[in-house]
């Protein structure tokens, strides 16, 4: 049981370039959550997921894109990355929001150049 | 919008010392309080989580009480040792997501 596991953990962009983070739960977890942390502005939601096939706009969406294609994934694509999307992405999942803790991955360290 | 502020930011104490870290928010319409506990350049680590309608959660030496009505959590951790020294988040969940507060950065001196 390998929790929520990230990929990649590191990652150096160029201005323009896109990418997509993987995030892989094996709890079979309905809810999933993109987050992003930046010094002195903590923790912000950018997308979220309630189920396969659903996608929701969090705190600070734009720039980024989100798909759910299978339940155990959650993608979070950068399509012309800008040097203010440099910061950690955390990628966390949960039974539901409301009764259940949310789990977090460990992080992908993101640098736009 | 729902703000979490976590008072105070930073705090040492010496070893065997309980620990008070605060955590007070906005709207008192939440599902849940989550405490994470963060080491540097790591993830994220629940420590414990109350429901909306509970007063108090504990494991361990951790002990978390919840007032809705006044906005506010505190985690307590009894009798501090230098492996407690961390990050240590606040969390409230509504609207179908975790708001979170900056934090509470412990350092605990042997």
């Amino acid at each position: 049981n390998a929790g929520v596991t990230q990929t990649p953990k590191f990652r150096v962009l160029k201005t323009g370039q896109s990418m997509t983070l993987l995030c892989a739960q094996d709890m079979n977890h309905e809810y999933m959550y993109w987050y992003r942390q930046d010094p002195g502005m903590g923790l912000r939601l950018i997308h979220y997921s309630v189920g396969e096939g659903t996608t929701a706009k969090g705190e600070v969406p734009d720039g980024y894109n989100v798909s759910r294609l299978k339940k155990q994934n959650f993608l979070l694509g950068l399509e012309s990355a800008a040097p203010s999307q440099t910061s950690v992405y955390f990628c966390a999942s949960s039974y539901d929001g409301q009764t259940y803790e949310q789990y977090f991955g460990p992080g992908t360290r993101l640098t736009v150049t | 919008k729902q703000e979490v502020t976590q008072i105070p930011a930073a705090l040492s104490v010496p070893e065997g010392e309980n620990l008070v870290l605060n955590c007070s928010f906005t709207d008192s319409a939440i599902y849940n309080l989550q405490w994470f506990r963060q080491d540097p350049g790591k993830g994220l680590t629940s420590l414990l989580l109350i429901q909306s309608s509970q007063r108090e959660q504990t494991s361990g030496r951790l002990n978390a009480s919840l007032d809705k009505s006044s906005g506010r959590s505190t985690l307590y951790i009894a009798a501090s040792q230098p492996g407690d020294s961390a990050t240590y988040l606040c969390a409230v969940y509504g609207n179908n997501r975790l708001a979170f507060g900056k934090g509470n950065q412990v350092v605990v001196i042997p």
